[in-house]
């Protein structure tokens, strides 16, 4: 069974940091392309960015609102993935879902959620 | 960027009915279009990829078609676990959610 766990979301005020982690079991974590999406509280769904598999590249890429700001990470050796969060902003406040998918994502986590509020 | 928009943004049905939403992309994205459903504090769940695809273990009264702007979600015969707010999301460049269209009971 896929299984993809979020954890590291809390409450930060506004231009602090946070690093969430997302580990993942079932499936062959180096050969996947993760994505990582957030969702306002009472809003739709906003793609945050994604990375390729190493063998892939291991390239990322990111979101305009996030770009500059936000990184993601792999550790293929613990089959987990990061986002690492700064300059946050009361508009990062979201679920942030951890996904499995560089397109379109057919497994996700439960999400974990991010207060950005002084 | 290319922009999704979803109609309606609220659909009203009843168990039984059959279902249509529209997603609209500003500019041509193929077939590299995805649908996802997503009930209240829930994880969405992929439906449809590549616009007419169906995802694994998803019951076959949901199906998706078009190509280049124009897309459609049809559920054929409405059921109560159907209720849920559904996404498309391209991916041809970047990738792009729609905001979302509640069906709702009516």
């Amino acid at each position: 069974e896929v299984q993809l766990v979020e954890s590291g979301g809390g409450l930060v005020k506004p231009g602090g940091s946070l690093r969430l982690s997302c580990a993942v079991s079932g499936l062959t974590f180096s050969n996947a392309w993760m994505t990582w999406v957030r969702q306002a509280p009472g809003k739709g769904l906003e793609w945050v960015g994604r990375i390729k598999s190493k063998p892939d590249g291991g390239t990322t890429d990111y979101a305009a609102p996030v770009k500059g700001r936000f990184t993601i990470s792999r550790d293929d050796s613990k089959n987990t993935l990061y986002l690492q969060m700064n300059s946050l902003k009361t508009e990062d406040t979201a679920v942030y879902y951890c996904t499995r998918g560089g397109d379109y994502s057919n497994y996700w986590g439960l999400g974990t959620l991010v207060t950005v509020s002084s | 960027d290319i922009q999704m928009t979803q109609s309606p943004s609220t659909l009203s049905a009843s168990v039984g009915d059959r279902v249509t939403i529209t997603c609209r992309a500003s500019q041509s994205i193929s077939s590299w279009l995805a649908w996802y459903q997503q009930k209240p504090g829930k994880a969405p769940k992929l439906l449809i990829y590549k616009a007419s695809s169906l995802e694994s273990g998803v019951p076959s009264r949901f199906s998706g078609s078009g190509s280049g702007t124009e897309f459609t979600l049809t559920i054929s015969s409405l059921q109560p676990d159907d209720f849920a707010t559904y996404y498309c999301q391209q991916y041809n460049t970047d990738r792009t959610f729609g905001q979302g269209t509640k069906v709702e009971i009516k």
